[in-house]
């Protein structure tokens, strides 16, 4: 079973405020590298979904960056809002048709 | 409009009790999968398939079935070999689009919550 890591496994942050938090995942045998954001009572959606070696992928005041050689992925979210408290999953694509998730950083949007 | 629908929501389980958990896509995805989500973990795969009548185990299938002998449908058993069902169970699908199906987004229905009575 691969080992994807993710951290914080929770953080508070000031509305207005921005943050970012990290996912590590094996450096070989990569593939793709999927964030989801997962809101209460609501199904996980998907962010971004990252191939190459420093791609940057952004979504309004989200974004992602992506290091394959060194095995990590940083969600960043720029002027945090109420509505962007969720948990954000992040899932590795190596051999097989099929994803491993990390445990998902909970965030918390105070206002 | 297009989507997965997963039922029942809730679910509770007697001892030595098979039980089955239904989920249904209308978004003519090629793959589906099965998920189970245990409280401070990540989800972890149970199932998965990519066409139909064909599933592959995910890496926490003992105690668990499925099949697949419809592209919308992919049901999933617990059966009574699964000593500890309490959990909350997603289904996903995806398309297979032009490439391979691991760089497209996975599609998640709202869950399954199973309680042992």
């Amino acid at each position: 079973i691969l080992n994807v890591e993710q951290s914080p496994q929770s953080l508070h942050v000031q509305e207005g405020d921005s943050t970012n938090f990290t996912c590590s995942f094996p450096s070989s045998n990569f593939y793709a590298l999927h964030w989801y954001r997962w809101e209460t009572a609501k199904s996980p959606e998907a962010l971004f979904v990252m191939t190459l070696n420093g791609d940057e992928k952004k979504k309004g005041r989200i974004s992602a960056t992506l290091n394959t050689k060194e095995g990590y992925s940083y969600l960043y979210i720029k002027g945090s809002q109420p509505e962007d408290s969720a948990t954000y999953l992040c899932a590795f694509a190596a051999a097989g048709n099929k994803l491993t998730f990390g445990g998902g950083t909970r965030v918390l949007v105070k206002p | 409009d297009g989507g997965i629908t997963q039922s029942p929501k809730y679910l509770f389980r007697k001892e030595g009790q098979n039980v089955t958990l239904s989920c249904e896509q209308n978004l003519n995805h090629d793959a589906m999968y099965w998920y189970r989500q245990d409280p401070g973990q990540g989800l972890r795969l149970i199932y998965y398939s990519q066409i139909v009548n064909d599933f592959q185990k995910g890496d926490i299938a003992e105690g668990y079935s499925v099949s697949r002998e419809k592209k919308e449908s992919f049901p999933l058993t617990v059966t009574s070999a699964q000593k500890n069902p309490t959990a909350f169970y997603l289904c996903a699908s995806t398309a297979r689009g032009r490439g391979d199906i691991r760089n497209q987004p996975q599609h998640f229905g709202d869950g399954t919550r199973l309680s042992i009575l």
